[in-house]
């Protein structure tokens, strides 16, 4: 069964913490998304990675980075958190190259809230 | 900027009835489409991609494809209480490897 596990189920840190977001997947996918979920914005992206020390912006990266210094591990990281990243975090993972029918799969999701 | 628009809902239809679910593309050269399920507080789950015009069923589900009006389509017999969620189109541009998703239509399916 594919599995991709998110650190957290929920997380409360203060403005201005360095927050690390950790997603490990099983599934040796080469691929690897964060995003962000928001009532009435949807899912956007933040950052991904195509493979392992690489990385490509996102429709949002402002205020985060990310790591992945390892196949199955993919790390997003607020800087300094603030209360407007209080959010729904989702990890994802697919395979490479993206076929028509490669999905993505979805952790548990981490929502994060910042006081 | 690729969009992906849907109805936001919410969606109401009678136990038993199709629940017609659609959503539009902006990006020509889309190459798959995906629907994901998502219960409220848990991640999004797949239900069925389609990649070619036309109709593809998967048992209750109906997929359906228009490319020259960039529009794709979920129909849902005999809705059941238990299809109650948030269902999310995702867009795949040709080798491209991220999914843009829409915003997401809410079903509620009453009894």
């Amino acid at each position: 069964d594919v599995k991709v596990t998110q650190s957290s189920r929920y997380l409360v840190k203060r403005t201005g913490e360095k927050v690390f977001l950790e997603c490990v997947q099983d599934m040796d996918h080469e691929n690897m998304f964060w995003y962000r979920q928001d009532p009435g914005l949807g899912l956007r992206l933040i950052y991904f990675s195509y493979d392992v020390k690489m990385k490509e912006k996102g429709d949002i990266p402002e205020g985060y980075s990310v790591s992945r210094e390892k196949k199955e591990r993919f790390s997003l990281i607020l800087e300094s958190a603030s209360t407007n990243q209080t959010s729904m975090y989702l990890c994802a993972s697919s395979l490479d190259p993206p076929e028509v029918n490669t999905e993505a799969f979805f952790g548990q999701g981490t929502r994060l809230t910042v006081v | 900027q690729k969009e992906v628009e849907q109805n936001s809902g919410p969606l109401s239809v009678p136990e038993g009835a199709i629940a017609s679910l659609n959503c539009t593309y902006s990006d020509r050269g889309s190459q798959s489409f995906f629907w994901y399920r998502q219960y409220s507080g848990k991640s999004p789950e797949l239900i069925m991609f389609i990649y070619s015009n036309g109709d593809k069923e998967d048992g209750r589900f109906t997929a359906q494809l228009n490319k020259a009006s960039q529009y794709v389509s979920l129909l849902i017999r005999d809705s059941q209480p238990s299809d109650s969620a948030t269902y999310l189109c995702a867009v795949r541009g040709a080798g491209s490897y991220q999914l843009t998703f829409g915003k997401g239509t809410k079903l509620s399916v009453i009894p």
